[in-house]
């Protein structure tokens, strides 16, 4: 099965400083990752995906994703963190096996917060 | 552009009642799903569809149905509420394979009592 694992709850950070969300993954051949971003009371805003070529993916809003195959992560980043980045982000792997209409497969989520 | 439009925004329920949630995507997209998001538990997917008329089961179907008999809707009925089924429901729409991502409503929160 495709799956992915965050494995921090929460994650402080300053403002101005850089950020990372840790995301591993295990899949059988090559992985699909997407992160997105939850904002209070709404839906998954889509950030960025990684499907094939450059190992750094640039997103929305300034984020970027780092894809390392040998660590098997996908590790979400910032260089500067603003307050308004405090949300919860997810990220998330493509089912690829057959008769799973190709919907993904979420991590728990991390909260991020980012402080003045 | 509306893209997802999920309704209602809010509903509560007692333990036995019926309800069904309504999804509408303006986007001509194939697929659509239906999660449930739980703290601590991520999201998991309910049911999902790959075209009108066609549904299937996701990781988590007890106590639920769908129906997706227009392209652009799909409706989640819940047939008897129960407290376990509390929780905030999306529903999101794609083209479906490769690398085209999810497109989400602003869900809509269930409280069963």
């Amino acid at each position: 099965a495709q799956s992915v694992a965050q494995p921090e709850d929460q994650v402080n950070v300053a403002e101005g400083n850089p950020l990372t969300v840790k995301c591993t993954y295990s899949v059988s051949g090559n992985p699909y990752l997407f992160w997105y971003v939850q904002y209070p009371n709404r839906g998954l805003q889509f950030l960025l995906k990684y499907i094939t070529g450059d190992n750094l993916v640039k997103g929305s809003y300034g984020f970027e994703a780092e894809f390392n195959k040998s660590q098997t992560s996908f590790h979400l980043k910032k260089p500067s963190a603003l307050v308004s980045d405090s949300a919860l982000y997810f990220c998330a792997v493509r089912d690829q096996s057959p008769n799973s209409g190709y919907a993904l497969n979420f991590g728990k989520g991390t909260s991020l917060l980012v402080t003045p | 552009n509306a893209g997802v439009t999920q309704t209602p925004k809010f509903r509560v329920l007692k333990t036995g009642q019926s309800m069904t949630l309504l999804c509408a995507q303006d986007m001509n997209h194939e697929y659509m799903y239906w999660y449930r998001q739980d703290p601590g538990m991520g999201l998991r997917l309910i049911h999902y569809s790959v075209g009108e008329g066609t549904t299937a089961k996701g990781e988590v179907p007890d106590g639920y149905n769908v129906s997706r008999l227009k392209k652009q809707n799909f409706l989640l009925g819940l047939e008897s509420a129960a407290p376990s089924q509390t929780s905030v429901y999306f529903c999101a729409s794609s083209y479906g394979q490769g690398g085209s991502p999810l497109h989400f409503g602003n869900g809509t929160r269930l409280t069963v009592t």
